[in-house]
């Protein structure tokens, strides 16, 4: 039972290049969440996907896009890295309320955009 | 303003000390959580509250509903125990909001 696996751990984009971080779980949640994680602030929710088919905006969603492929995977895009998108980038899955709201994270991954 | 503030927000302590921890909150929640993340980055749930207190082994977690205030307790603290400790709650909707984290490092 792997929970949440996210790929890659380590990444170095040029500014402008593209690329997409994936995220499994195998738990069958519905819910599942990408954050990025910067020194000095708390993990920000870039988008969400409260269930198969649906995606929406979290606090910071600026330069990024989504896609819930099925229930059991959601990636993040970049389309045109910028400096300003280093950081951990965070893939999560709650139980939900019925489940006592537990969380699970993937191990992160190490963006770095020069 | 952040909903969520933890303090302090880097702790050193000697190995034995009792640890203490703090998350205020300014908003209604159904829950909240206790995490922890060991460098390299991995992040795990300790507890989940929604009221009252909760014990697991040498960790305690509390928390005040009225006072929107909880603590994580370390007794006989340990260098094992040095992470960062993330406070997160829960909102309706199963939103979840996250404190900046505590930084602890137990010098043996």
């Amino acid at each position: 039972n792997a929970g949440v696996t996210q790929t890659p751990k380590f990444q170095v984009l040029k500014t402008g290049q593209s690329m997409t971080l994936q995220c499994a779980q195998d738990m069958n949640h519905n819910s599942m969440y990408w954050y990025r994680q910067d020194p000095g602030m708390g993990l920000r929710l870039i988008y969400y996907s409260a269930s198969e088919g649906t995606t929406d905006k979290g606090e910071v969603p600026n330069g990024y896009n989504v896609s819930r492929l099925n229930k059991r995977e959601f990636s993040l895009r970049l389309e045109s890295a910028a400096p300003s998108q280093t950081s951990v980038y965070f893939c999560a899955s709650p139980t939900g309320l019925s489940s006592g709201n537990t969380i699970y994270f993937g191990e992160g991954s190490w963006l770095t955009v020069v | 303003k952040n909903e969520v503030e933890q303090s302090p927000q880097n702790l050193t302590a000697q190995e034995g000390e009792f640890i203490t921890i703090n998350c205020s909150y300014s908003v209604g929640i159904s829950a909240l959580h206790w995490l922890q993340q060991h460098p390299g980055g991995g992040i795990v749930s300790l507890f989940m509250l929604s009221s009252g207190k909760k014990k697991h082994g040498r960790l305690i977690a509390t928390i005040n509903i009225q006072e929107k205030h909880s603590s994580l307790h370390i007794t006989a603290s340990h260098p094992r125990d040095s992470a960062v400790y993330i406070c997160a709650v829960i909102r309706l909707g199963n939103q979840f909001y996250f404190g900046t984290g505590t930084s602890l490092t137990v010098i043996p």
